[in-house]
């Protein structure tokens, strides 16, 4: 149980587009949805929090007009890179909380976005 | 300041022996979550633990174990005869009640442990 997938597991764009990747929880429905990036050797910073049904919170630093977050229903959130850059190269890894709060959160397998 | 410091960035080892991967973690709250998380080569995290704040027994779970030491400020993770499988990077994490955005994961950077056959 308690499984969240992400899609796609890689995308390569190039600058300028927009990339959305999904996040679903499969087997349980999510409170909350959580964004982490993960440059290479780096640890995971959390990007944003959102809610579902409501507008994310995002971490400072952190363009919300750049990373746009979705969160329509329990089991899916969305992540869209908007005018990607080579510098939005990363690993973006999604989780998911039943409960929210310091509730357990459940990985997502990762997304790995390549910006040429 | 970091508020969860792995300060050994790479460790390697040959198959068989014990290792102890540190964490050193800093908060004001009486209640919160530590957690251990491994990241093979693949990217995906792997879930090992979670200990509450008011939990300070040691942990065992086959080859791992876990000492949660609140007088230190520590939460280390042993890994008893290692296994080539066991390569990857290791992270630490920390869950606050009261720090900002509840729930936030804030990440150690990481261990890399290496296990040579």
């Amino acid at each position: 149980g308690a499984v969240v997938s992400q899609h796609p597991s890689r995308v390569i764009c190039k600058s300028g587009t927009s990339v959305k990747i999904e996040c679903r929880s499969l087997d349980f429905q999510a409170t909350t949805m959580f964004w982490y990036r993960q440059f290479p050797k780096q640890s995971l910073m959390l990007m944003a929090t959102s809610n579902e049904g409501s507008k994310a919170t995002y971490e400072q630093g952190v363009e919300k007009d750049k990373f746009l977050i979705n969160h329509a229903s329990l089991t899916l959130s969305t992540l869209t890179v908007t005018s990607a850059h080579p510098e939005d190269s990363s690993f973006y890894i999604c989780s998911a909380s039943i409960a929210g709060g310091m509730d357990e959160q459940f990985f997502g397998p990762g997304t790995r976005l390549t910006v040429l | 300041a970091q508020k969860v410091t792995q300060a050994q960035t790479e460790i390697s080892v040959v198959e068989k022996e014990d290792v102890t991967l540190d964490c050193v973690y800093e908060t004001r709250d009486t209640t919160y979550y530590l957690f251990w998380y491994k990241q093979p080569p693949s990217g995906e995290l792997v879930f090992l633990i979670r200990r509450n704040s008011f939990d300070e027994q040691n942990e065992i779970s086959g080859r791992y174990s876990w000492n949660f030491q609140k007088s230190t400020s520590s939460f280390n993770f042993t890994i008893t005869a290692s296994q080539v499988v066991d390569s990857a990077v290791y992270f630490c994490a920390l869950s606050e009640e009261d720090g900002g955005s509840q729930g936030n994961l804030i990440f150690g950077k990481g261990t890399k442990l290496s296990v040579k056959p």
